[in-house]
């Protein structure tokens, strides 16, 4: 089945600056990595995704990237706000043999802005 | 928009009691799944279901079942609990079942087991 590795596991920034958090998965099949945000107490919400046929795509401060021969992707916030505070999970769909498949998660990053 | 609705938001049970969670899909989506999450970790797929059927199984105790009914609406059923089932259940839909149909997820339920 599909391994997820996400890194680093707490990241620290000023407001203002750039967060970069990378992932790498193990199944080369997969091809659709999904980032999702989630707030204490609250459910995970999807931010941004990326279809293996593409290599970068953007949404206004939020873009992701993935290089699918090095099998790994990344999320990169610009201009960071404390509101993008929260833990992020990227994830990766994992076919496994079934007739459908599942996400299968990060290990998730604290992500921490500060004024 | 609508989003998924799930009931309970939080639930208190004792040990070796029974618990149902349940589970409201988007409008029109036709495909749910069911995550666990304990403190500190990320999602881990347990089962889901499309148009009615199970298509997946994850890691899923036994002692826990579920199903999608003709309205869509999903309920995991969860007998014989134990300290460990504590955790955070999500509810997550999606407008199709492939992997590249977004899921959507609920608010969650939390449940703790006494």
């Amino acid at each position: 089945g599909e391994n997820v590795e996400q890194h680093p596991s707490t990241l620290s920034v000023q407001e203002g600056d750039s967060a970069v958090i990378k992932c790498t998965y193990s199944d080369s099949a997969s091809n659709y990595f999904p980032w999702y945000k989630q707030e204490l107490g609250k459910g995970p919400q999807l931010i941004i995704d990326i279809r293996s046929n593409v290599g970068e795509k953007k949404d206004q401060r939020i873009a992701v990237t993935l290089n699918k021969t090095a099998k790994h992707f990344s999320l990169h916030i610009t201009e960071t706000q404390p509101e993008d505070s929260a833990v992020y999970f990227c994830a990766a769909w994992d076919a496994g043999g079934t007739s459908y498949g599942k996400l299968t998660f990060g290990q998730g990053t604290i992500l921490t802005v500060h004024p | 928009a609508a989003g998924v609705i799930q009931s309970p938001r939080h639930l208190i049970k004792e040990k070796r009691e029974t618990a149902t969670l349940k589970c409201y899909p988007i409008p029109r989506h036709d495909t749910v799944y069911w995550y666990q999450q304990g403190p500190g970790q990320d999602p881990q797929f347990l089962i889901s279901f499309y148009e009615k059927m199970q298509s997946d199984k994850g890691s899923i105790p036994d002692r826990f079942s579920a199903q999608q009914f003709s309205d869509y609406h999903s309920e995991l059923n969860m007998s014989s609990l134990e300290l460990g089932d504590s955790a955070l259940y999500f509810c997550a839909s999606s407008l199709g079942p492939e992997g590249t149909d977004t899921q959507y997820f609920g608010p969650g339920t939390r449940l703790t087991v006494l």
